[in-house]
């Protein structure tokens, strides 16, 4: 049974950058045939698609966060990140770390999850 | 961006009674090349992430219960709860994977 768990500052100041790291147990990071990325959920409100990654290093990015987002493998720790910048209020929510499956064709689902953990963004 | 709108935003349904939820795609995402919806349903109790329930638009995974069924094709689906139970309760939310960025309906919240 893959496990997932998010990691990371409860709180961080606007105008900074968010830093997340989810450890991936039980299951290696490097296998074959799966992606592994972020989906955030505002208090309250939907989910929201961040990134994903393969751990050879393509990746894929949701254009309304692009510019401010980084998402990054570590192989040797079986772990893998997310850096968001210049967060604003609008960036507080639940994030959580997923596995995607790859479709040789187009794109992904979520198929095991973290527990998440929110990050507040405030002064 | 294709967008996914669900309907209702939520619904009441009694013990042993049947939930359905609707959910539309902006643009089809049924991929020619293999005959296949790439859509998904997830289900979110309080405080937890959300549980994959349904891939392909209607394929159960593992260990779902048989009272979920998903179905639908192109643009339209619907996923039907039989014989709703308490442990049922929660937001459900569909998903497209055919294009990035994938994105999610607005969810549905089922209530007894």
């Amino acid at each position: 049974q893959v496990q997932l768990q998010e990691s990371g500052p409860g709180l961080v100041k606007p105008s900074e950058t968010l830093s997340l790291t989810c450890a991936v147990s039980d299951f290696s990071i490097s296998s074959s045939g799966y992606y592994w990325g972020w989906i955030r959920q505002p208090p309250g409100k939907g989910l929201e698609w961040i990134a994903f990654m393969y751990h050879s290093g393509s990746s894929y990015y949701n254009p309304s966060l692009k510019s401010r987002v980084t998402i990054s493998v570590d192989t040797s720790k079986n772990q893998f990140s997310l850096r968001v910048s210049r967060v604003t209020a609008a960036d507080t929510a639940v994030y959580y770390c997923a596995r995607i499956p790859l479709d040789p064709y187009r794109s992904g689902r979520f198929d095991y999850w973290g527990q998440g953990t929110l990050v507040t963004v405030s002064s | 961006d294709i967008v996914m709108t669900q309907s209702p935003d939520s619904l009441a349904v009694s013990l042993g009674e049947r939930a359905t939820i609707n959910c539309k795609s902006s643009q089809s995402v049924l991929y020619s090349s293999n005959n296949k919806n790439y859509l998904a349903w997830y289900q979110q109790k309080p405080r937890q992430p959300p549980k994959l329930l349904i891939s392909w638009a209607s394929t159960r995974e593992s260990g779902v219960p048989d009272r979920f069924s998903g179905s639908g094709s192109g643009t339209d689906f619907t996923l039907t709860i039989t014989s709703l139970q308490a442990e049922d309760v929660a937001v459900y939310y569909c998903q497209q994977y055919y294009s990035i960025p994938v994105t999610f309906g607005g969810g549905t919240k089922v209530e007894i």
